[in-house]
């Protein structure tokens, strides 16, 4: 079946700087994913929808210029959290659609610490 | 009030037991999912139902379109289907929405 594969699974980082986590539809050609962020005993909440090679689209209240989203090919998108904080520690994890008709593919996500 | 409500939050049976997971949901949807989610985080695709019913192994999904209903039913429960399960339903577009989850312990 199909699998995304997200990396890193867990990192820890210093205030200020910055991480990239990456999202990849390991057997198929993911025309949209998404990235949601999930706060501790909650649901996941989603930060933004990302088509291939056009701009992602984000949800209220989430900061384009924090949480930047690459889409450059159907198989890889990537979060980069930017100077990162300790209020953006959080679980981190993407899914993916091959197209409108199919379900969605979750990543196994990305436990973020800031320290 | 939310717009995909599930019941019960917290849910603990026996290895064995027939268990019921239900969501309710407010909003004209075109398809409703069922996820899983482990104490390491990764989230896996159970379900995705638009009618009817499916089943896969132990596993039992149902939606009622009409009444704005799902279930999900795991028969001989065991232990490793400790878990947190999540209903989510899409209505426009692409986005999925979620449920609070229901958090599922099976003692041995």
């Amino acid at each position: 079946g199909a699998v995304v594969s997200q990396h890193p699974s867990r990192v820890i980082c210093k205030s200020g700087t910055s991480v990239k986590i990456e999202c990849r539809s390991l057997d198929f050609q993911a025309t949209t994913m998404f990235w949601y962020r999930q706060f501790p005993k909650k649901s996941l909440m989603l930060m933004a929808t990302s088509n291939e090679g056009s701009k992602a689209t984000y949800e209220q209240g989430v900061e384009k210029d924090k949480f930047l989203i690459n889409h450059a090919s159907l198989t890889l998108s990537t979060l980069t959290v930017t100077s990162a904080h300790p209020e953006d520690s959080s679980f981190y994890i993407c899914s993916a659609r091959e197209g409108l008709h199919y379900g969605y593919t979750f990543g196994s996500g990305t436990r973020l610490t800031v320290v | 009030k939310n717009e995909v409500e599930q019941s019960p939050q917290n849910l603990t049976a026996q290895e064995g037991e027939f268990i019921t997971i239900n969501c309710s949901y407010s909003v004209g949807i075109s398809a409703l999912h069922w996820l899983q989610q482990h104490p390491g985080g990764g989230i896996v695709s159970l379900f995705m139902l638009s009618s009817g019913k499916k089943k896969h192994g132990r596993l039992i999904a149902t939606i009622n379109i009409q009444e704005k209903h799902s279930s999900l039913h795991i028969t001989a429960s065991h232990p490793r289907d400790s878990a947190v399960y999540i209903c989510a339903v899409m209505a426009s577009g692409s986005r999925l929405t979620f449920g609070e989850g229901t958090q599922l312990t099976v003692n041995p």
